[in-house]
C-alpha cells in the first residue's frame, strides 16, 4: 500500500498569520490533488498538480509540487477563519492511476 | 445540478442487520467510488465502479458489496453490520480516472451498536 504522509496533523493560528501544510510520500505521484472538507460535508477540490515543479495559486492559497513528484505543499497568506477545515492531500500513484489514495489530512483551525 | 447525493443522511443499526446506502449523480460520471473515513485514518477506498455493470475492490472491500445497474447510481450494501462499520461513507463520482477531481457527496454518518 501506498502512503501520502501529511503534517501536522493539526494546525491552530491566529487571523492574519501564515501557514504552510506538507504531503509527502516515498512513491512517485502521476498527480496529486488537494481538497478541502468542512464539517459534516464532503471534501471538495481545490486543485490539481502534474507537472514536478508546478505552481498553482487560488487567491490567497499557493500550491507547489515537488520537483520529484513525491511531494506537495499548501501555503496560506494571511489567513481567515473561513479558512477553517480538513485539508486533504491525494495522489495517483505511477501504475495505479485509476485510484486516489488520501492522506490523513491537516486539520486547521483559525481563530479570530 | 444536485451532484451528488447520498441517502440516508444518517443511519443507527444493530449488530447482524443490513442495509444499502445509495449515491446518485447527475453529471454522467462514468467512474464512481465508496469511502469510508475514520478519524485520523483518512479516506479509504471500498469499491469502485469505472463504468455501468462493472465493480472492482478497493483498499478495504471486507464485509462490503456493491452494484451499478445504472450510470448515474452505485449502491453500497452491508449484509451484516459489525461495530467495526461504524463510520462516515463517502460517495464520489469523476469524470474519468486521470487528472480529473472528485465530486463528493455530504456523506453518511452510520453506528453499528
Amino acid at each position: 500500500t501506498q502512503l501520502l504522509e501529511q503534517s501536522p496533523q493539526f494546525l491552530s493560528i491566529q487571523e492574519g498569520e501564515n501557514l504552510t501544510v506538507y504531503c509527502n510520500s516515498s512513491s512517485v505521484f502521476s498527480s496529486l490533488q488537494w481538497y478541502r472538507q468542512e464539517p459534516g460535508e464532503g471534501p471538495v477540490l481545490l486543485v490539481t498538480v502534474v507537472t514536478g515543479g508546478e505552481v498553482k495559486k487560488l487567491k490567497r492559497l499557493t500550491f507547489q509540487f515537488g520537483d520529484a513528484r513525491k511531494d506537495s505543499s499548501l501555503h496560506i497568506t494571511a489567513a481567515q477563519t473561513g479558512d477553517t477545515g480538513l485539508y486533504l492531500c491525494a495522489g495517483r500513484f505511477s501504475g495505479s492511476a485509476r485510484q486516489l489514495t488520501f492522506g490523513s489530512g491537516t486539520q486547521l483551525t483559525v481563530l479570530p | 445540478n444536485a451532484g451528488v447525493t447520498q441517502t440516508p443522511k444518517f443511519r443507527v443499526l444493530k449488530t447482524g442487520q443490513s442495509m444499502t446506502l445509495l449515491c446518485a449523480q447527475d453529471m454522467n460520471h462514468e467512474y464512481m467510488y465508496w469511502y469510508r473515513q475514520d478519524p485520523g485514518m483518512g479516506l479509504r477506498l471500498i469499491h469502485y465502479s469505472v463504468g455501468e455493470g462493472t465493480t472492482a475492490k478497493g483498499e478495504v472491500p471486507d464485509g462490503y458489496n456493491v452494484s451499478r445497474l445504472k450510470k448515474q447510481n452505485f449502491l453500497l450494501g452491508l449484509e451484516s453490520a459489525a461495530p467495526s462499520q461504524t463510520s462516515v461513507y463517502f460517495c464520489a463520482s469523476s469524470y474519468d480516472s486521470l487528472n480529473y477531481g472528485y465530486t463528493f457527496g455530504s456523506g453518511t454518518r452510520l453506528t453499528v451498536v
